[in-house]
């Protein structure tokens, strides 16, 4: 059963472009939605997250949108780079003190020139 | 600097055998982790513990155990490695409440 349902499962997108993963989510006790940013090689680094109690957050070129009655967030990545291209987690904790991660399938992006 | 190591980077081993993929932090973080990550799956819970002595299992943990017998060490254990289990495995800890996971490099096993 997949909790965190996360699309697409890859992107290609021109260097400049807008870059828009999306998830959605069933559980309605998750409480906390991270994005990780996984480059080849290396372990996935957290990049942004947003709490239900918001409806966006920005990090310089980094959007989180959250949609609580939809259930779903979605991350957009402005004037994407080729530094970029790196694979991408959605992901929700669990509310309590046993809190864990639930994450996405994973989206691989790609930033042309 | 505090980091997450892993060993070994690459292993390859037979079907049957016993393996041990080693995990080791220097952050200090009661909450340690294993996931498994392959294509079309994305990142799988398979152990994780938060504290000494406890343990407790994730979506995929068959086949798997840890032991928790220090802060700093969480050896993940294949008892009876099967081809199924060949995948990219990460370690990661974090404090609090999880609201930022330090992941390790991660191991390539290989089961053939």
């Amino acid at each position: 059963q997949q909790q965190v349902k996360q699309s697409p499962q890859s992107l290609i997108v021109q260097k400049g472009g807008i870059s828009i993963i999306n998830c959605a989510y069933e559980n309605t006790a998750f409480d906390y939605f991270p994005w990780y940013q996984q480059f080849p090689g290396k372990g996935p680094a957290l990049l942004i997250a947003i709490r239900p109690d918001v409806s966006e957050k920005k990090e310089g070129r980094f959007t989180i949108s959250f949609n609580k009655s939809a259930k779903q967030f979605s991350l957009h990545i402005m004037d994407s780079q080729p530094g970029d291209s790196a694979t991408y987690f959605c992901a929700a904790r669990s509310s309590g003190t046993a809190s864990k991660l639930t994450f996405g399938t994973g989206t691989r992006l790609q930033v042309t020139l | 600097d505090a980091e997450i190591t892993q060993s070994p980077r690459h292993k390859i081993t037979e079907t049957g055998r016993q393996v041990t993929l080693a995990c080791h932090q220097t952050w200090n973080h009661n909450n340690m982790f294993w996931y498994r990550q392959d294509l079309g799956h994305g990142l799988r819970l398979i152990h994780y513990s938060y504290g000494v002595q406890d343990t407790n299992k994730g979506e995929v943990s068959d086949g798997y155990s840890v032991s928790r017998s220090n802060t700093e060490d969480l050896p993940l254990t294949l008892e009876s490695a099967a081809s199924s289990q060949t995948s990219v495995y990460f370690c990661a800890s974090s404090g609090g409440r999880n609201e930022k996971l330090f992941f390790g490099s991660g191991t390539q096993l290989s089961v053939l």
